[in-house]
């Protein structure tokens, strides 16, 4: 099945500068690649998504990129700011128009970001 | 305005107890999941129905029973609790065509088995 890494497991930036966030996976057959954000005791929010026909989407200060051969994709937030502090997660998935473990996501571990004001 | 709600948000019980977990979701999406978040905060998932049909059902103990009355509930019912079933329980949901692969969760319900 789908592994999933994320890295780093926590990561912590002053108000201000860029977060990068990696994560790896092993099934070659997803193509849906969403982050979540969480804030602490609420619950996972979708904050972007990317699918496997494009390399790179941005919306506002977030970006995120996906590299189909390396298996990776990476989230990318700049000029961060205290409200942006979270666990985020990676995850993958096949998605609804594939065979098998279609529908499942299968998350990385979330990475804390914490931004110092 | 609630797309996907959960009740009860806590839910505090003893060992060997039988409880249950609803699930709404008002997107009028097809597909709805239970996941399990542990201690570390690691998202796993449980079991997913589309339309009212189990399409996943991942290495979860039998004491574990997903139940979907329509499109737009599902439950879960967990039998004999134990010491380990101690985490918060997310739903979710997706709907259909390019929005089919978003999963949108449910506030969570906090599970302690003491």
């Amino acid at each position: 099945g789908e592994n999933v890494e994320q890295h780093p497991s926590t990561l912590s930036v002053q108000e201000g500068d860029s977060a990068v966030i990696k994560c790896t996976y092993s099934d070659s057959a997803s193509n849906y690649f969403p982050w979540y954000k969480q804030e602490l005791g609420k619950r996972p929010q979708l904050i972007i998504d990317i699918r496997s026909n494009v390399g790179e989407k941005k919306d506002q200060r977030i970006a995120v990129t996906l590299n189909k051969t390396a298996k990776h994709f990476s989230l990318h937030i700049t000029e961060t700011q205290p409200e942006d502090s979270a666990v985020y997660f990676c995850a993958a998935s096949r998605g609804k128009n594939s065979g098998g473990s279609n529908y499942k996501l299968t998350f990385g571990k979330g990475t804390l970001l914490t931004v110092n004001p | 305005d609630t797309a996907v709600s959960q009740t009860p948000k806590y839910l505090v019980t003893q060992m060997g107890n039988d409880k249950s977990i609803k699930c709404e979701q008002n997107l009028g999406h097809d597909t709805m999941y239970w996941y399990k978040q542990d201690s570390k905060k690691f998202l796993k998932i449980m079991f997913s129905y589309n339309n009212k049909e189990l399409i996943i059902n991942e290495t979860v103990p039998n004491r574990f029973s997903p139940k979907s009355p329509d499109k737009a509930h599902l439950n879960l019912h967990i039998n004999s609790l134990e010491l380990g079933d101690s985490a918060v329980y997310f739903c979710a949901s997706s709907g259909f065509g390019a929005a089919s692969y978003e999963q949108y969760f449910g506030p969570g319900t906090r599970l302690t088995v003491t």
